[in-house]
């Protein structure tokens, strides 16, 4: 079965700072690889997603993120943080096994301070 | 182009009734998945919808359901509501069946609070 975890559930960076969110997934087959951003009272926003063409994928508001398989990874980031970024971001994975449902990670709440 | 709709945004039920939530998805869009998000068990696949017709189903009891209407609307059902279904309830649409690389666009969410 796939899963994905997100260490950390809560991080906290200072404006102008790297942002590094950490998602690793397990899938037996190919995955789609997702990042999603969630802010308060809102719905799910897509930031980025890999789908098997270039593994380093380039997403909205300046993220990206790397796949890497040996590591089984998905990791994004944004080289300078802003305030406007504080939000929960959400890494997920889709696969054949699961019929292409997303499965999301629990989630990790990014804090940005001045 | 309007984005995802859910209605209603809120909503208040006591336990043992029955709650109705509806999506409209984007405009050609034929695909309507829903996702429970809880604090505790984060977000969970439900069920999806494609042309009037389950296509996949996550691991909930049969106390939800859904269904799908010609213009790609979609309607989930929970009956005997539970405390434990207090929950934010996620409408996603796509163009078609979910096949991995098709994006998933997300309305803002039916909050549901069982009392």
């Amino acid at each position: 079965a796939q899963s994905v975890t997100q260490l950390g559930s809560h991080v906290s960076v200072s404006e102008g700072a790297l942002v590094l969110l950490r998602c690793n997934y397990s899938s037996s087959v190919p995955p789609y690889l997702f990042w999603y951003v969630q802010y308060p009272n809102q719905g799910l926003q897509l930031l980025l997603k890999y789908t098997s063409a270039a593994t380093l994928v380039k997403g909205i508001n300046g993220f990206e993120a790397e796949f890497k398989k040996s590591e089984t990874s998905f990791h994004l980031t944004k080289p300078s943080a802003h305030m406007s970024d504080a939000a929960e971001y959400f890494c997920a994975v889709s696969d054949a096994n699961s019929g292409y449902a997303l499965n999301f990670g629990k989630g990790t709440s990014l804090l940005v301070t001045p | 182009k309007a984005g995802v709709t859910q209605t209603p945004r809120y909503l208040i039920k006591t336990r043992g009734q029955q709650v109705t939530l509806s999506c409209s998805p984007i405009s050609g869009h034929r695909s309507v998945s829903w996702y429970q998000q809880t604090p505790g068990q984060g977000l969970q696949f439900l069920f999806e919808y494609f042309s009037e017709t389950q296509r996949n189903k996550g691991n909930f009891p049969g106390r939800f359901s859904g269904r799908q209407f010609s213009n790609s609307r979609s309607e989930m059902n929970v009956s005997t509501l539970e405390l434990g279904d207090s929950a934010l309830y996620l409408c996603a649409s796509s163009l078609a069946p979910s096949g991995g690389a098709d994006t998933q666009y997300f309305g803002p969410g039916t909050r549901l609070t069982v009392l």
